[in-house]
């Protein structure tokens, strides 16, 4: 079946950092891949999101490319802020179906 | 516009009485889903409701658990009888369409604690 896999935290940086969490799914059809963050205490917030082979989703100085031929979306950002600590899931669904797959999500913390 | 809300924002009861959760999905949105989130098992589907009508509950985890949406307007998500196991955070997202493309918007959840 369909899965998301990204790398297990916490990832812990110090501020001005370069950030990449790892993704990468498995899936059938043609999915459209995103990228959740979390702060403490709400609920999952949409930070990017790519729904075609070879589009760069980016928001923020976030930024993920939808690489169809490594099954990869990795989220990168070119200098942290302390700001940024949270938890960061990976998710992808299937065009044409309602269903989406979360990854078990990355803790983020960054140091000032 | 006001984003998805949620009541109770915490909920401590004790095992064996009933609970009932509530989301209102955003206006104009006519998909609905209820989550349940632990550190054991991340983030999990719960049941998924299309224009009102439940569409896919095989998530729910037994029959302890039951969701109404009785317009499109409010949903809720009912435990009884309530067990340790099912503390946790519940969220609700709602969405406009039922297509994958579509961005969820997640409500900020229920805190649940059964003792």
């Amino acid at each position: 079946g369909d899965s998301v896999t990204q790398m297990e935290g916490p990832v812990t940086l110090s501020e001005e950092a370069f950030l990449t969490i790892n993704c990468t799914y498995t899936a059938t059809g043609y999915p459209s891949l995103f990228w959740y963050v979390q702060y403490p205490g709400e609920g999952l917030q949409l930070l990017l999101k790519a729904t075609k082979a070879d589009d760069k989703g980016s928001n923020k100085g976030f930024e993920a490319t939808y690489r169809k031929e490594t099954t990869s979306f990795h989220l990168e950002k070119g200098s942290v802020q302390v700001s940024d600590s949270a938890v960061y899931f990976c998710a992808l669904s299937v065009s044409g179906t309602y269903k989406y797959i979360f990854g078990t999500g990355t803790r983020l913390k960054v140091l000032a | 516009d006001a984003g998805v809300i949620q009541s109770p924002r915490h909920e401590v009861t004790e095992m064996g009485q009933e609970v009932t959760l509530r989301c209102k999905p955003i206006s104009g949105h006519n998909s609905l889903f209820w989550y349940r989130q632990t550190m054991m098992r991340g983030l999990e589907l719960l049941i998924y409701f299309n224009n009102n009508v439940p569409i896919d509950d095989s998530g729910m985890p037994e029959d302890r658990f039951s969701a109404k949406m009785p317009n499109a307007s409010f949903s809720t998500l009912k435990i009884q009888p309530s067990e340790p196991r099912d503390s946790a955070v519940y969220f609700c997202a709602s969405i406009w369409g039922d297509r994958g493309t579509d961005t969820q918007y997640f409500g900020p959840g229920t805190r649940l604690t059964v003792l």
